[in-house]
């Protein structure tokens, strides 16, 4: 398996407390993403980054920023959570953007009262 | 972006073959076909990507037909383990090269 982990696992929080999510990678892979999964939607990616210091934006972006000072972390940040980012949230890697396999992590489940 | 159609459930019987079936009508000539499965709720498990030609691996076969506009995944022994949601995919070239997932197909394999 991928060297992937994910922190924190679970999470609850309060409607507008800021709230951080950690992808970290052993595999020095160039691409990472983070996907959000919800019933009836499949997997929805939000953001995801090309390199050191290097992120654009995905579908469903609003109310999500990310950060990457690091090849290994990739950060996503709620800025003030609200009960509609509920869900359950992934981080994948990937060494190129077609070819090259994306791995997942295990998951990050937030539930946001 | 291309999207895919699954058949939301398929039951398969211990030990037999898997047949799952994708159409994928609208990909490009540069996106490959992946797909990839979940049991529970754990992250989604890379199965086997195509572009052209047929692909085997240890864990399955895909079928993509000569127009591109379908295929199949094969599991050749599907075990109880093998019961999870599968997912047809088109790998697009834009926002990273990112996955579209659809609503996949649950398989249940029985005893």
């Amino acid at each position: 398996d991928a060297g992937i982990t994910q922190s924190p696992r679970h999470k609850v929080t309060e409607t507008g407390t800021p709230v951080t999510l950690r992808c970290h990678q052993t595999e020095n892979h160039r691409y990472m993403y983070w996907y959000r999964q919800d019933p009836g939607h499949g997997l929805r990616l939000i953001h995801y980054s090309y390199g050191v210091k290097d992120t654009d934006k995905g579908e469903v972006s609003d109310g999500y920023s990310v950060s990457r000072s690091k090849t290994e972390d990739f950060l996503l940040t709620l800025e003030s959570a609200t009960s509609s980012q509920t869900s359950v949230y992934f981080c994948a890697i990937s060494e190129t953007t077609l070819v090259d396999t994306q791995y997942f992590g295990p998951g990050t489940r937030l539930t946001v009262l | 972006d291309a999207k895919t159609t699954q058949p939301p459930s398929m039951d398969c019987a211990e030990g037999r073959a898997a047949n799952l079936p994708c159409n994928h009508s609208t990909i490009s000539g540069n996106e490959y076909v992946y797909w990839y499965r979940q049991i529970h709720s754990q992250g989604p498990q890379y199965i086997i990507h195509g572009l052209k030609n047929n692909e085997t691996n240890e864990m399955a076969s895909l079928i993509i037909t000569e127009d591109r506009k379908s295929s199949t995944l094969i599991l050749p022994h599907a075990t109880l383990r093998d019961t999870a949601v599968y997912y047809c995919i088109v790998r697009v070239s834009n926002q990273g090269g990112k996955l579209i997932f659809g609503q996949g197909t649950e398989l249940s394999v029985k005893p």
